[in-house]
């Protein structure tokens, strides 16, 4: 079982739409949780830090379930500036980061 | 807060030219610095965690003498690719995490399009 999965997509929605993606770690020691934001022939922008209590930033709303260990990513009202790849990332104290592959998404009008 | 600086941001050159990468931490200072490669259409792949005052740790398939990675200070990493050939044009992304503690967020460069001819 691979350390962090993501569903690669891609998830086509219209504009307007919710839609959530899950991400699921292997590891329960981990300690931290990220989701990232990656356009077409760009770098990683980090999008929103993931909190045990869940966390909101507008539109977007992050959870994390210890128990089930995976995190999700909500997106209400979807724009077209939503399209992107979502990388989930996964920390464990001071060892290397670990990515999702990535779940792609297309908003389109 | 937390902007990291990558140059150049485009490289073109000829086959068997070495080229150099550069990231720096603007504003913080990162004890751990990654360098990823990304080819169109696929996942980011981890070539190599710098740590500032010691070598640099590779992942598996990585030539460490193909490619040079030297942490000198806590704000700057820096990547050679040595003798650099058509395979290996590609996306390549710096990373660098805060000091202050391991379950910090990383930060990226904008990345380095390399393209060998």
């Amino acid at each position: 079982r691979k350390e962090v999965e993501q569903d690669p997509g891609p998830f086509n929605v219209p504009e307007g739409a919710t839609v959530a993606f899950n991400c699921t770690y292997s590891n329960s020691a981990s300690q931290s949780f990220f989701w990232y934001r990656q356009d077409c022939r760009k770098e990683p922008k980090l999008l929103m830090s993931v909190y045990s209590s869940g966390n909101e930033d507008g539109r977007f709303t992050a959870q994390l379930n210890r128990a089930s260990q995976y995190i999700s990513l909500l997106i209400r009202d979807s724009k077209l500036s939503d399209s992107a790849t979502y990388l989930c990332v996964v920390n464990r104290g001071s060892y290397i980061p670990t990515f999702g592959r990535g779940t792609s998404l297309i908003v389109h009008p | 807060g937390a902007v990291v600086s990558q140059h150049p941001s485009r490289v073109i050159c000829k086959s068997g030219t070495s080229v150099k990468i550069e990231c720096r931490s603007l504003d913080f200072q990162a004890t751990t610095m990654f360098w990823y490669r990304q080819f169109p259409k696929q996942s980011l792949m981890l070539m190599a965690t710098s740590n500032e005052g010691s070598k640099a740790t590779y992942e598996q398939g990585v030539e460490k003498d193909k490619f040079l990675i030297n942490h000198a200070s806590l704000t700057l990493s820096t990547l050679t690719v040595t003798s650099a050939h058509p395979e290996d044009s590609s996306f390549y992304i710096c990373s660098a995490r805060s000091s202050t503690g391991g379950n910090q967020p990383q930060h990226f460069g904008d990345g380095t399009r390399l393209s060998i001819l």
